[in-house]
């Protein structure tokens, strides 16, 4: 299965600052990777997909990249809302979908 | 709007079988190029995939634990089933279901419902 990694696996980030939070998968998925943002106590929820592509009434401070094996998502000014976990997917090589051990991003 | 809900017992017996329900709204089980998967998350790790099922029945497992997963759909009720047979206290977690879109192939969830934890001990 496609392994995928993020790093760090913790961020510490001084509100209004910029977060860039890494994942890199074990093989090619082209563009067909997620970020998914949790929240304490939360579910997931869905930030990008298609590596590049934000959902439904998500943030313009939220912003993904990379393909292949290498991504990135950025966060262009924390907001005291984002201090979160992060999550990266893939849905490439299937089965089974793949997430990533999650970044945490917090306080500095 | 779209909406999923979980659905289990709190607690389960090791070796016994857990049944999860997902209870959606919003949509429907038939609708063309929808699918409901289920994921889950031991306490303080990350996401797993478990399961899929898509609107034209067709079924998606995790192949590490394939053998232990049943996925179903009851349209009449708007209910995704999934059932995983000897459970361990390994499988203790949050288990959620999620809505995904299908595009020639497997998505992303783009809505989840909240989860349901689920313990196992004796």
């Amino acid at each position: 299965e496609t392994v995928m990694t993020q790093s760090p696996a913790t961020l510490a980030v001084s509100p209004g600052e910029r977060a860039t939070l890494s994942c890199r998968a074990s093989e090619s998925v082209r563009g067909n990777l997620a970020w998914y943002q949790q929240r304490p106590g939360q579910a997931p929820r869905l930030l990008i997909y298609d590596a590049s592509t934000r959902a439904s009434d998500i943030p313009a401070r939220f912003s993904g990249s990379g393909s292949g094996t290498e991504f990135t998502l950025t966060i262009s000014s924390l907001q005291s809302e984002d201090f979160a976990v992060y999550y990266c997917q893939q849905y490439f090589n299937w089965p089974p979908w793949t997430f990533g051990q999650g970044t945490k991003v917090e306080v500095k | 709007q779209i909406t999923l809900e979980e659905s289990a017992p709190t607690l389960v017996k090791p070796s016994q079988t857990l049944t999860l329900t997902c209870t959606v709204s919003g949509f429907s089980l038939t609708t063309a190029r929808v699918g409901v998967g289920w994921i889950r998350q031991p306490p303080g790790k990350a996401l797993e995939f478990l399961a899929l099922i898509y609107w034209d029945n067709d079924k998606r497992y995790n192949p590490s634990l394939n053998s232990r997963l049943t996925i179903t759909k009851n349209t009449s009720k708007n209910q995704v089933v999934l059932t995983m047979t000897n459970m361990d206290p390994v499988d203790t977690a949050t288990y959620y279901c999620a809505h995904s879109p299908y595009r020639n192939g497997p998505l992303y969830m783009d809505v989840w419902g909240k989860g349901t934890t689920v313990t196992v001990s004796s």
